[in-house]
């Protein structure tokens, strides 16, 4: 079974540009959760998707957004790009049941590393 | 206070040895836990989970669980070089959330 795939993997872009992230989960996966990872701030949670719907968000401003569609890819977008959004951003899948579903695992996709000059 | 919280290294153990990594959670509801490795220049790789207070062995790996004390801890027996890694601590919460400890740099010495 394929992994979870990220694209791109590897982006340069500008202060105030946008970005979009593409993120395809493990076959049969419904829920993803974007990260954001820095070497200060470790893994930090930006939001969880399950059928299409947003049922978590983590606590980053309002130009970190995301979606996700019928086959359950997810993309992230982040607008007005700051020097201090330059992270590995990663996705992870799972199957994401239902709320108590204690084997609930997360796998996670190779990441996206933005760079923002 | 922090929602998971590890101390952040570098644990230095002798190949051979029993490297024991700590972790401890804020949320007494939290009800699943997860250990994950992650090289350097790497995604972070599922090592085990546990989810009952106790011991769960898989392979040279042990992950304890006390909820009463809202910790929960990695052994690896038989440290190898390889091993060589940070080691996360993540905390399923309510709501879908799951919450990354900062991680542990283990260096296993040949």
């Amino acid at each position: 079974k394929a992994g979870v795939t990220q694209t791109p993997r590897y982006l340069i872009k500008t202060r105030g540009q946008q970005v979009t992230l593409s993120c395809s989960p493990i076959s049969g996966h419904r829920s993803v959760s974007w990260y954001q990872q820095t070497p200060g701030q470790g893994l930090q949670f930006l939001f969880e998707y399950f059928s299409e719907t947003q049922r978590n968000k983590g606590n980053f401003p309002g130009r970190f957004s995301g979606r996700q569609f019928s086959n359950s890819r997810s993309e992230m977008n982040v607008s007005t790009l700051e020097l201090g959004d330059s992270a590995l951003y990663l996705c992870a899948s799972s199957l994401g049941s239902w709320e108590g579903d204690h084997t609930d695992t997360q796998y996670f996709g190779p990441g996206t590393r933005l760079t923002v000059l | 206070q922090k929602e998971v919280e590890q101390n952040s290294g570098p644990l230095s153990v002798p190949e051979g040895a029993i490297a024991s990594l700590n972790c401890t959670y804020s949320d007494r509801g939290s009800q699943s836990f997860f250990w994950y490795r992650q090289y350097s220049g790497k995604s972070p790789e599922l090592i085990m989970f546990i989810y009952s207070n106790g011991d769960k062995e898989d392979g040279r790996f042990t992950a304890q669980l006390n909820k009463a004390s809202q910790y929960v801890s990695l052994l690896i027996r038989d440290s190898q070089p390889s091993d060589s890694a940070t080691y996360l601590c993540a905390v399923l919460t309510g709501g879908f959330k799951t919450i990354f400890g900062a991680g542990t740099r283990l260096f296993v010495k040949a």
